[in-house]
């Protein structure tokens, strides 16, 4: 059975532009998270969705956002991109909820410039 | 609100010797616990979870860890390391509540050196 997988694994953006990450779930999970890890702040929780609805958030500002498709895949988006938002963005899986084992997957490097 | 320390950033350990990493945890409620390692370029892989029953739970790699209430800890075991267990090892804390849509809580993770 696959893994998770993400796309694209490194991105360089420059302040200001917009980035759009993606995730694809293992076969048959409904619920996808995504987490922010960077050095100084280690790993965070982003926001997790399932069936297609949003049920928690981090405490992120608003220019963080995503949304889930119907086949599970999940996109997450970051507008007005700021340096500190240089980071390795990860996205984990799981059947229903995230009480459950997470399947993480290797993540999107992101640069901005 | 719940979190997790790792007290120890760096760990330093010879090949074939033991290894322990400290966890300290804390949360209102019963809480789901969990080790993941994460090797350089990698996401994470679930080493073990704890979430009720037995205090002492096995996991992948010939990993263990021991849930001990009374101490909000939650540390992780090795009996003989290999060369290969050098990464970064993280200890992240759920919620037990139902319907849970709340993320992990992670620690800030120990990096582990394997001398040879």
């Amino acid at each position: 059975k696959a893994g998770v997988t993400q796309t694209p694994r490194y991105l360089i953006k420059t302040r200001g532009q917009q980035v759009t990450l993606s995730c694809s779930p293992i076969s048959g999970h409904r619920s996808v998270s995504w987490y922010q890890q960077t050095p100084g702040q280690g790993l965070q929780f982003l926001f997790e969705y399932f069936s297609e609805t949003q049920r928690n958030k981090g405490n992120f500002p608003g220019r963080f956002s995503g949304r889930q498709f119907s086949n599970s895949r999940s996109e997450m988006n970051v507008s007005t991109l700021e340096l500190g938002d240089s980071a390795l963005y990860l996205c984990a899986s799981s059947w229903t909820n995230t009480q459950e084992t997470q399947y993480f997957g290797p993540g999107t490097r992101l640069l901005v410039l | 609100a719940q979190s997790v320390t790792q007290p120890d950033i760096h760990i330093t350990v010879s090949e074939g010797a033991s290894l322990e990493l400290r966890c300290n945890y804390s949360y209102g409620a019963t809480p789901y616990l969990f080790w993941y390692v994460q090797s350089p370029g990698q996401g994470l892989q679930l080493l073990l979870k704890y979430f009720s029953g037995d205090t002492l739970v096995q996991g992948i790699k010939g990993f263990e860890a021991e849930f001990k209430r009374s101490q909000s800890s939650f540390n992780l075991r090795k009996p003989s390391v290999h060369w290969s267990d050098a990464a970064e090892y993280f200890c992240a804390v759920g919620a037990s509540s139902g319907g849970g849509a709340d993320g992990l809580t992670f620690g800030k993770g120990t990096h582990l050196i394997i001398q040879p």
